[in-house]
């Protein structure tokens, strides 16, 4: 069984809040990927860490920002939520060698 | 930068009938993976082929990797309503890091 966990899995919140995703392993995963998914569409890629303090921008142009300071834990923040970040996000980790990826259970978010 | 297309898009079938969906990349790949998403969860992974050519099984799904290694196919013998979900193809790029670039995604819909 995957070890891979996201906090909130469902968040409903105001404009302009501010907000932080969780998103945590303990596979000792170097890569880690943050996808925004609406419901049986594409994945985005919006961010991107391929070890601790290296964290790169997707091809989806996301207004979030994430951090990797540890490897385990891979945050991502929204400092002003909209009602178009409204979406499904999902976390991700894969081992150096690109072997399988392990994805967390997401995060549905709802901005009002 | 890389990009993984799959076709088609969404499928409708009758139960029993076969379903194929294909997977094509703009870059070579050192291997290809292929993951399964239910409605409603996320991405689980379902099998990787590394060599040029190499088809693996499993059960009723067959899984082919090109000559090429560019392009790949997942087909699924006597469908059944469990087979339905979302069907990703994912792949490693190029350049620093290497990170896993999903493929568009097959949503596959089996009516009785």
């Amino acid at each position: 069984e995957a070890d891979i966990y996201q906090t909130p899995r469902y968040l409903v919140i105001g404009t302009g809040k501010k907000i932080t995703l969780e998103c945590s392993q303990t596979m000792g995963h170097d890569k880690m990927y943050w996808y925004q998914q609406d419901p049986g569409m594409e994945l985005h890629l919006i961010h991107y860490s391929y070890g601790v303090n290296s964290t790169e921008k997707g091809d989806l142009s996301s207004e979030s920002t994430v951090s990797r300071i540890r490897t385990e834990h891979f945050p991502l923040t929204l400092e002003s939520a909209r009602p178009s970040h409204t979406s499904q996000y999902l976390c991700a980790s894969s081992g150096f060698q690109n072997t399988e990826a392990f994805f967390g259970q997401g995060t549905r978010l709802t901005v009002v | 930068g890389q990009q993984v297309m799959q076709i088609p898009q969404y499928q409708h079938v009758q139960e029993g009938e076969d379903f194929t969906t294909y997977c094509n990349s703009s870059t070579t790949l050192s291997n290809i993976q292929w993951y399964k998403q239910r409605p409603g969860g996320h991405p689980v992974f379902l099998i990787q082929l590394v060599k040029s050519g190499e088809v693996k099984k499993q059960k009723r799904l067959t899984f082919q990797f090109g000559e090429a290694k560019k392009n790949s196919s997942l087909h699924i013998t006597a469908t059944q309503t469990t087979d339905v979900g979302t069907y990703f193809c994912a792949g490693p790029g190029t350049g620093g890091g290497n990170k896993l670039t999903f493929g568009t995604g097959t949503q596959l819909k089996v009516e009785l």
